[in-house]
Parts: C-alpha cells; sequence; structure tokens
C-alpha cells in the first residue's frame, strides 16, 4: 500500500522568511509522480508543484521549490520570502504512473502552517 | 469560468435525510473523483469514474452512491444521512492519466444534525 507521512502538523514562520516542509512517501513503485496541494482557509484546493519521480532535477515554481530524495523517498517543499497568503494547509501526494492503485492520489495528513506578520 | 464545480457549497440536513451534491467540470478531462475530507482535514477518495466507468469504490457505506451520466458530471447521492457522514465532500477531475495531478471543486461542507 502507498503511504505518505507529513510529520510537522503545524508549523510557523515570519514573514519574508524560509520554511520546509517535511514529506515522506513510501511505495515499491519506481515511477510516480509527487505533487504539493495547498489548502487556504477559502478550503480550495490548490497545486503548488509538481515533480516527476524519474527527474533528478528539483521542481521550482516562483517561490516555492522542492528537495526530492528518490533514494530515502522524501520530498520536502520550501517557500522562499513567505508572505500572508502562504498561511493554508499543506498536503503531500502522489500518483503511481503505471496504475497500480488506479491513479488514486495519496494525500499525507497535513501540515497547517502560519505566516506571522 | 469556473473548470470544476461543486454544488451546493453549504448543505445542513437533518439525520435520516437523503441528500445530493452535484459535480461538473469543463475541463474535457475524462476522469473525476470524489474525496472526503474529515474533520482532521484528512481527505481520502471515495469514488473515481473514468468515462462514466467506475474504477475507484472504497470502503464507504452502501448509502453513498455515486452517478455518472456523463464524462462531465459526478453526482454523489447519501442515503439515510447519520451525524458522521458531516465532513467537506470535494470533487476533482483529471486527464487519464492524471499525472499532472487533480483539479478540485471548491467542496461542498455538509453538517448534519
Amino acid at each position: 500500500a502507498q503511504t505518505v507521512t507529513q510529520s510537522q502538523p503545524e508549523m510557523s514562520v515570519q514573514e519574508a522568511e524560509t520554511v520546509t516542509l517535511s514529506c515522506t512517501y513510501d511505495t515499491s513503485e519506481s515511477n510516480y509522480y509527487l505533487f504539493w496541494y495547498k489548502q487556504p482557509p477559502s478550503r480550495q484546493m490548490i497545486l503548488v508543484i509538481r515533480q516527476e519521480a524519474y527527474k533528478q532535477q528539483n521542481a521550482t515554481e516562483n517561490r516555492f521549490s522542492v528537495n526530492f530524495q528518490k533514494a530515502a523517498k522524501s520530498f520536502s517543499l520550501k517557500i522562499s520570502d513567505s508572505q500572508l497568503g502562504d498561511t493554508a494547509m499543506y498536503f503531500c501526494a502522489f500518483i503511481i504512473s503505471s496504475g497500480a492503485g488506479s491513479y488514486q492520489l495519496t494525500f499525507g495528513k497535513g501540515t497547517k502552517l502560519s505566516v506571522i506578520p | 469560468d469556473t473548470a470544476v464545480s461543486q454544488t451546493p457549497k453549504y448543505l445542513v440536513t437533518q439525520m435520516g435525510n437523503d441528500k445530493s451534491i452535484k459535480c461538473e467540470q469543463n475541463l474535457g478531462h475524462d476522469t473525476m473523483y470524489w474525496y472526503k475530507q474529515d474533520s482532521k482535514k484528512f481527505l481520502k477518495i471515495m469514488f473515481s469514474y473514468n468515462n462514466k466507468e467506475l474504477i475507484i469504490n472504497e470502503t464507504v457505506p452502501n448509502r453513498f452512491s455515486p452517478k455518472s451520466p456523463d464524462k462531465a458530471h459526478l453526482n454523489l447521492h447519501i442515503n439515510s444521512l447519520e451525524l458522521g457522514d458531516s465532513a467537506v465532500y470535494f470533487c476533482a477531475s483529471s486527464p487519464f492519466p492524471p499525472n499532472y495531478g487533480y483539479t478540485f471543486g471548491s467542496g461542498t461542507r455538509l453538517t448534519v444534525v
């Protein structure tokens, strides 16, 4: 079974500082896609960043970047220059690209991030 | 234009009632999903349809029944509502295979009293 673990239920960061959210996952598959989703108080689920497991280069999207360590099955999210609008729940998730698990997007339990003015 | 739209956004109902949540996507995606988010924010898949065919049916009570009249719509009907059904229900869609993740609706907060 595929699992995702986010070990930090809550975190806080000062505005303009950098914060890293941790995520580990477990799968016996070798090809998969990893994601970070953001859920602000509005409840909307927003895709933040995506990583292909067969690519060694870490994905970046503006102030968001990941540190993908395939051997360690680790996929952390770094937020630089934190802004008040980054306050949200952040979910780590992945999909097996072979279809194992019927392409189910499996989520971690989330990390609640608060950006402090 | 809303990509994945759910109605209603809020639903308050009494125990024992039957209710439906509707979902529509205008992205041309082949696959649609229902997820339940509990009070601790955990997201768990309930159902998935690909081109109107059920492909994921997780262990949910038989009181929950999805219906997909066409690939742009996936509705969720719940019979005999219970207090424990209170949650946020998300509809989502994706191309097949979903290698770029899902696009989610804004959720329906269901409160059973």
